[in-house]
């Protein structure tokens, strides 16, 4: 069973940054596309970025480009997203995702449960 | 990169059939056919109903269709069941490499 866990979620001030981890399990995590997506409270999803299955490959949304970075772990089955200077816009529930297996770059098959993220003073 | 622009919440009753419009712009909807749709039901992660406009995945019902014409995709579900009320996301890839999604429509089954 795939299984996707994100941590790291937290309070944190304006101009702080933060660390997002998702710890998947259940399938060969370094086959897969993965992203990042979110949800600010009472407003629907958006996609905040994609890395390849080897990591050689970014793509960020403008509103987060040159914030955050996105990153795998292939040995150990892990995916991060480190997020600087975080502002009140940011909060919102994160979501691990993986890529589908066929055009895992545009295309999601399986969702964590998400890590909330709030960016208050 | 703003959101696509989905239509206002939408109800039906079981059996009839509605559809559900996701309009973007030149520089998503307009140049691939690479639109996709969600169902999230409350509480629950998002499913892939429909992908690459009007395909779908094994599995899901054949009440679900997909079509697009220019800029605007639209999502059609027929036969409404009850399983069927949940909030329905429209995404796109973009001219930029990036993904977009809709604002979501609820759907609300009578």
């Amino acid at each position: 069973e795939v299984q996707l866990v994100e941590s790291g979620g937290g309070l944190v001030q304006p101009g702080g940054s933060l660390r997002l981890s998702c710890a998947a399990s259940g399938f060969t995590f370094s086959s897969y596309w993965m992203h990042w997506v979110r949800q600010a409270p009472g407003k629907g999803l958006v996609w905040v970025s994609r890395l390849n299955n080897d990591g050689s490959h970014t793509t960020y949304a403008d509103s987060v480009k040159g914030r955050f970075a996105i990153s795998r772990d292939n040995a150990k089955n892990t995916l991060h997203l480190q997020m600087n200077s975080l502002s009140a816009e940011d909060t919102a529930v994160y979501y691990c995702v993986r890529g589908s297996e066929s055009n895992g770059y545009r295309l999601f098959d399986s969702w964590g449960q998400g890590t909330l993220v709030t960016v208050s003073s | 990169q703003s959101a696509l622009t989905q239509s206002a919440p939408v109800s039906g009753s079981r059996g009839q059939s509605i559809t559900i419009s996701c309009t973007g712009t030149n520089n998503d909807i307009g140049s691939y056919n690479y639109v996709s749709w969600y169902q999230r039901h409350p509480g629950k992660v998002p499913k892939l109903m429909i992908y690459d406009v009007n395909n779908r995945p094994s599995g899901v019902s054949d009440r679900f269709s997909g079509s697009k014409s220019g800029n605007t995709a639209s999502l059609t579900i027929s036969g409404l069941q009850t399983e069927d009320e949940a909030d329905y996301y429209c995404t796109s890839y973009t001219t930029s490499g990036t993904l977009v999604f809709g604002g979501g429509t609820k759907l609300t089954v009578l």
